[in-house]
């Protein structure tokens, strides 16, 4: 079973500062997924990788596959990127594994 | 956005009795999968589903049945639910088993008391 480690666990910053957050996992995989959560809110697909990195607007996204890591980084953050930003691996067709999620919160 | 809805949305059952959620999908996805997510947990998926009345087993699937009987409905059955149970339960899609996009509904808060 793979295991899944996001750091850190709780966040806080200032608006405009960049941020990071970093996903370990144990066993080797076909891609990896960054998700973003408002509070109270559904669950939302912010990038899928398998290698490399992928850019939307201020997120990018890193992975490296030997190392079974990867980076989620916000460029000029703001209040409305406040939210909970969880790291997920795909095993195959029995799901998804996740992590326990990065609580970020960016004060005006 | 994907075409994923779960109902109700929200829901407060007593103890001991059945309760069922449903997924409903417009996308014609083949997998579709029910999670729950508690504090401190994480979201741990339920069962899963890989095409109509094919499903399997999660990691948290005891207390819980699924049924497919179409394409684009999943529901979640607690036969006789439990304090344990309450949770957010949140529904998701994807085309395929490997490499592509998962798609999440907007979740379901379920509280037993």
């Amino acid at each position: 079973k793979n295991e899944v480690e996001q750091s850190p666990q709780n966040l806080t910053a200032q608006e405009g500062e960049f941020i990071t957050i970093n996903c370990s996992y144990s066993v080797g995989i076909s891609a990896l997924h960054w998700l973003q959560q408002h509070p109270g809110g559904g669950i939302v697909s912010l990038f899928m990788l398998s290698s490399g990195k992928k850019k939307h607007g201020r997120l990018i996204a890193t992975i490296n596959i030997q190392e079974k890591h990867s980076s989620l980084h916000i460029t000029a953050s703001h209040p409305r990127d406040s939210a909970v930003y969880i790291c997920a691996v795909g095993g195959g067709a029995d799901g998804l594994t996740f992590g326990k999620g990065t609580h970020l919160i960016i004060q005006p | 956005d994907a075409g994923i809805t779960q109902s109700p949305r929200h829901k407060v059952t007593e103890t001991g009795t059945p309760v069922t959620l449903r997924c409903h999908q417009t996308e014609n996805h083949r997998y579709m999968y029910w999670y729950r997510q508690d504090p401190g947990h994480g979201l741990r998926l339920i069962h899963y589903s890989y095409g109509v009345k094919d499903t399997d087993k999660g990691e948290v699937s005891d207390g819980y049945s699924v049924s497919r009987s179409k394409t684009e409905d999943f529901l979640l059955t607690l036969e006789s639910a439990t304090s344990s149970q309450t949770s957010v339960y949140f529904c998701a899609i994807s085309e395929s088993s490997r490499n592509t996009e998962a798609f999440f509904g907007q979740g379901t808060r379920l509280t037993v008391v």
